[in-house]
């Protein structure tokens, strides 16, 4: 059974930085295409990131040059750091698998790790 | 970036009746080169994650009850639930995966 475990959110003021991590098991994250996906409270869903199981990333425009996806084989786990946050990323962040590539449809998710900017 | 648009954004039903709800993209997620719609549906119930129902438009994911089912090709698209039950209750997203991926705004079913 695939498990997804995000850790690492929390709350960070405007223009702060933060790491999560999505601990990964019943798949390698080396041979996977590992995704984060975002929820602003009371709102839909937004694609962000994915690390392709080839080695690329790709990024949403609202996050592309503050936000750097990458992994690690040794933790199979997967990390997202945000740099320069606005009031606007906070959400909860999910961390998702894409079965079969990017473009992609997504599952299973992660239960979600909490991000507040706010001074 | 395609835009998806759900409705209605919310509703009620009764147990054990039958709903649609539509979800229409602003541009075509038909490939022509597999005839396949770039198109999934998920399930989040209160309190929890997303959980994917549908994709290729009308594919059961391993595990959903069949009482679930996608329809519609090109730009409109169906998300069926032929008896409400109610673990039911939740907010249905359409996605598409055609190009950079984008969700719906959320259709919200509720017991009436």
């Amino acid at each position: 059974e695939v498990q997804l475990v995000e850790s690492g959110g929390g709350l960070v003021q405007p223009g702060g930085s933060l790491r999560l991590s999505c601990a990964v098991s019943g798949l390698t994250v080396t041979t996977s295409h590992m995704s984060w996906v975002r929820q602003a409270p009371g709102k839909g869903l937004e694609w962000i990131s994915v690390f392709h199981g080839n080695g690329n990333t790709y990024y949403a425009d609202s996050v592309k040059g503050r936000f750097t996806i990458s992994r690690d084989s040794s933790q199979n786990t997967v990390f997202l750091q945000m740099n320069s946050l606005r009031d606007e990323d906070t959400a909860v962040y999910y961390c998702v698998r894409m079965p079969t590539g990017y473009p992609n449809w997504f599952g299973p998710w992660g239960q979600g790790a909490l991000v507040t900017v706010s001074s | 970036d395609i835009v998806m648009t759900q409705s209605p954004d919310s509703l009620a039903v009764s147990l054990g009746e039958r709903t649609t709800f539509n979800c229409k993209s602003s541009q075509s997620v038909l490939h022509s080169s597999n005839n396949k719609n770039y198109i999934a549906w998920y399930q989040q119930r209160p309190g929890h994650p997303p959980k994917l129902l549908i994709y290729w438009a009308s594919t059961r994911e391993s595990g959903v009850p069949d009482r679930f089912s996608g329809g519609g090709s090109g730009t409109d698209f169906t998300l069926t639930i032929s008896s409400l039950q109610p673990e039911d209750v939740a907010v249905y997203y359409c996605q598409q995966y055609y190009s950079t991926p984008t969700f719906g705004q959320g259709t919200k079913v509720e017991i009436k």
